[in-house]
Order: C-alpha cells, then sequence, then structure tokens
C-alpha cells in the first residue's frame, strides 16, 4: 500500500509568521508531486506540480521543494498572512498508474 | 478560467435510494474524476475517466458507479446508498495525461445518507 504522510496535521501561528510543512512519500517509481490549498467552502487550488528532485517552486510567499531520492516535499510560506489560513493537500503520482495519492494535509491557521 | 460545477452542494438521502452526483467541466478537459473527502483520510479516489464512455475504478470504487457519456459531464452514481457513504464527494477533472497537470476542482457536494 502506498503511503503519502504529512506533518503536522494542524499548525497555528502568527501573522508574520514563516511556516514550512511537510510531505513524505514514496521515493521509489516516483513520477509526479502536487501540492494543493483547500480554503473553508471554496474548491482545492493546484499550487505546484514537481516532477524532477531538486525542483523547486515559488509563487508569491510560497514555495516548495522536491528530493525524489527520500521521498520528501517541503512547502515554505514566508510571512503568514489570515489569507492563507487553508489546508494544503499533496498528492503523489507514481509510474506505474496515473492515480494521484493524496496526503490526509496539513490546517494551517494564521491569526491577525 | 477553468470552471467545474457539481449538481448539489448538499444533498439529504435516505438508505437505500438510488443517488446522481452530476459533475461539468468547461474546458474541454479528457481527464475527470471522483474524490470523497473523510476527516482524517485526505482525498480518495473513487472513479477517473480518461475519455467518453471510458472509466477506470479508483481506490475505494464499491458501491459506486460512474457514467461519462459526453466529455464535459461525468456523473457518479450510489446505486443503493448506505450511511457509510455519508461524506464530502469532489470532482476534478485535467488535461492530457492524467496527473502531470494540475487538477481543477468543483466546490464539493457534502452528501448525507440517513
Amino acid at each position: 500500500i502506498l503511503n503519502v504522510e504529512q506533518s503536522p496535521q494542524s499548525l497555528h501561528v502568527q501573522e508574520g509568521d514563516s511556516t514550512n510543512f511537510t510531505c513524505s512519500f514514496p521515493s521509489s517509481n516516483f513520477y509526479a508531486l502536487h501540492w494543493y490549498r483547500w480554503e473553508t467552502a471554496k474548491s482545492p487550488e493546484a499550487l505546484f506540480v514537481m516532477t524532477l528532485n531538486g525542483d523547486e517552486k515559488k509563487k508569491g510567499r510560497i514555495s516548495a521543494t522536491l528530493n525524489t531520492k527520500e521521498g520528501y516535499s517541503y512547502l515554505y510560506i514566508k510571512g503568514s498572512q489570515p489569507e492563507d489560513s487553508a489546508t494544503y493537500l499533496c498528492a503523489y503520482r507514481g509510474n506505474q498508474g496515473g492515480k494521484l495519492i493524496f496526503g490526509q494535509g496539513t490546517e494551517l491557521s494564521v491569526k491577525p | 478560467d477553468v470552471k467545474v460545477t457539481q449538481s448539489s452542494r448538499y444533498l439529504v438521502k435516505r438508505t437505500g435510494e438510488k443517488v446522481f452526483l452530476e459533475c461539468v467541466q468547461d474546458m474541454d478537459h479528457e481527464n475527470m474524476f471522483w474524490y470523497r473527502q473523510d476527516p482524517g483520510l485526505g482525498l480518495r479516489l473513487i472513479y477517473f475517466s480518461y475519455d467518453v464512455k471510458m472509466k477506470e475504478k479508483g481506490d475505494i470504487p464499491e458501491g459506486y458507479s460512474v457514467s461519462r457519456e459526453k466529455k464535459e459531464r461525468f456523473s457518479l452514481i450510489l446505486e443503493s446508498a448506505s450511511t457509510n457513504q455519508t461524506s464530502m464527494y469532489l470532482c476534478a477533472s485535467s488535461l492530457g495525461d492524467l496527473t502531470t497537470y494540475e487538477q481543477y476542482f468543483g466546490p464539493g457536494t457534502r452528501l448525507t445518507v440517513t
């Protein structure tokens, strides 16, 4: 059974804090790693799709890194704002089948 | 902007009823997906489709079926609803290669089976 783990499960930070969380996935047969943001009462939205070991992607204050050899990805948020409050999901795809396997998510709450 | 719509935001059904959840996307995407989301479990794939009239089982297909008669529409059917199918159901679509491209999600349908 392929397992995708995210940690921590939840995080409470103050506005202006920088934060990061982890997605762990199988290091063998890697094909792609997705990050999504899911705000309450909205649809999940894609942040990044990463395929190459060592890849680093950035969107505004949010960035992500990928290590396929050891099977982890970090998502960083610099200077958190209340509007960053959401559940952040990662999803792994192996190269034997087209399905995404999602982690259980990290719920971020940013207090003003 | 890609738009994925789902027929209902909230739905309450009785045990044993046949339930239809509809999903429509407006960007000519080849791939469509149905997930359910339960607390602590993340999104789990029920079925997906990579072309009209094509379907593939996901991780938890039992008790569900799907229909894709037109490219833009993907329906999830609960043949005989049960209380353990109470959940949030999310539809998604994507371009081309199944999972290299990002998925676009609908707003979700919260289904309660009593």
